[in-house]
């Protein structure tokens, strides 16, 4: 099985920095996705990372440790816009089918 | 082709009745995946088509749940009999041949009274 944890819940002030951490166990690790989701509203792409790094997308940038089993999300210059679930999700070599982590509920603040 | 939707968006249905949801992947994505989505909880996969065929099925579909995607197009996910245990988000998600990033639509909230 596949065993993906993340904290329920962060909060954060609004122009700040935060970093959402995920890890897992698995066995035959592809990738690792990152969506965000408003409440009410269907997940939007984020990030896939495979390769070991950071990844930057403008004031979003994920980061992959595939030795540590270990990835991270960091929000920059944080909007109020930003308050949302942020789930990870974790790819199988060989499968189509990402699990999905029980999603992080950031909420920013003034 | 603006992403996958997803009909109805809102559906209330009385306990023991059948219900039939309608997704329409993005046109050029031949795999459509159904989830299960609860309060506080992430995605859950329910089945998995590519073109017409549907490839997998989790162990959580009980047999009440069937998903046909009949000319590899739109897809509907029916479930007979409702429980209130079915109540939950029901997402569609659409993703090319090549790529594993799954784009998803808007959902479909049930709730079984």
């Amino acid at each position: 099985g596949q065993n993906i944890d993340q904290p329920t819940e962060m909060t954060a002030t609004e122009g700040a920095i935060v970093q959402i951490n995920c890890t897992y166990q698995t066995s035959g690790f592809n990738g690792l996705f990152w969506y965000q989701q408003h409440a009410g509203e269907a997940p939007t792409f984020l990030s896939y990372n495979v390769l070991d790094g950071l990844e930057e997308k403008g004031r979003f940038s994920s980061f992959l440790s595939r030795s540590k089993g270990y990835s991270y999300l960091l929000l920059k210059e944080l909007q109020m816009k930003d308050s949302a679930s942020y789930l990870c999700a974790v790819s199988l070599k060989g499968s189509y089918i990402p699990t999905f982590g029980r999603g992080t509920s950031l909420i920013v603040h003034p | 082709d603006t992403g996958v939707s997803q009909d109805p968006r809102h559906k209330i249905t009385k306990r023991g009745q059948n219900v039939t949801f309608r997704c329409d992947p993005i046109s050029e994505h031949n795999r459509l995946y159904w989830y299960r989505q609860t309060l506080g909880q992430g995605p859950e996969f329910l089945t998995y088509f590519q073109n017409e065929a549907q490839l997998e099925k989790s162990r959580l579909l009980s047999d009440r749940f069937s998903a046909e995607r009949p000319k590899g197009s739109f897809s509907t996910l029916e479930i007979q009999r409702t429980e209130q245990g079915d109540s939950a988000m029901y997402l569609c998600a659409s993703s090319t041949d090549i790529q594993e990033t799954q784009y998803f639509g808007p959902g479909t909230r049930l709730l079984v009274l």
